[in-house]
């Protein structure tokens, strides 16, 4: 079966860095995806992975390793504004996207 | 970017109704369009694939004639719940998918339909 891991749930404080990670088992890849999503919204676009490698975008960075199945979102200088759900999600070989159940950060002052 | 619309943001309606949901892409053509659901606290899980011009390719476990799905148009598909319930009550988003040159599909989110059946 097709399978995507996160935590569900992690906490940190306004200024800091928190790694979010990402384990994937599907029929194929085609990238890896992640989004945030703020409570009560559609879920945004933060970055793309297609291969193995760090993409940084500005606070935030994503790092894939297909032969690991993996992969992590790295947010820096943390705002309260980053309280959100980060999903994960998969491109199988059929171009399906397969989501994770998303990881809900929150930020402490 | 690319735009996606949703249409209404919330609807409220009563059991047994019918509840029509509009997505639209409004700066570039889809083929190809996505509807989710999300029940609070949980991931999005897809419901159904929209095709332009063809049927719609439903999920296990989604009803088809339930959730009935029009993509007439490369810039319209629209979802509409027959004979809503309670249990339907729910987070509706739509996504539009652009093929990108570089050979990857990107999906752009509508903002989502909140529907509470009562």
């Amino acid at each position: 079966g097709q399978n995507i891991d996160q935590p569900t749930e992690m906490t940190a404080t306004e200024g800091a860095i928190v790694q979010i990670n990402c384990t994937y088992q599907t029929s194929g890849f085609n990238g890896l995806f992640w989004y945030q999503q703020h409570a009560g919204e559609a879920p945004t676009f933060l970055s793309y992975n297609v291969l193995d490698g760090l993409e940084e975008k500005g606070r935030f960075s994503s790092f894939l390793s297909r032969s690991k199945g993996y992969s992590y979102l790295l947010l820096k200088e943390l705002q309260m504004k980053d309280s959100a759900s980060y999903l994960c999600a998969v491109t199988d070989s059929n171009y399906q996207l397969i989501w994770g159940a998303g990881t809900k950060l929150i930020i402490k002052p | 970017g690319a735009v996606v619309s949703q249409h209404p943001s919330w609807v409220i309606c009563k059991s047994g109704t019918s509840v029509k949901i509009e997505c639209r892409s409004l700066d570039f053509q889809a083929t190809t369009m996505f509807w989710y659901r999300q029940f609070p606290k949980q991931s999005l899980m897809l419901m159904a694939t929209s095709n332009e011009g063809s049927k719609a390719t439903y999920e296990q476990g989604v009803e088809k004639d339930k959730f009935l799905i029009n993509h007439a148009s490369l810039t319209l598909s629209t979802l509409t719940v027959t004979s809503a319930h309670p249990e339907d009550s729910s987070f509706y988003i739509c996504s539009a998918r652009v093929s990108r040159e570089s050979g990857y599909n990107e999906q752009f989110f509508g903002p989502g339909t909140r529907l509470t059946v009562l």
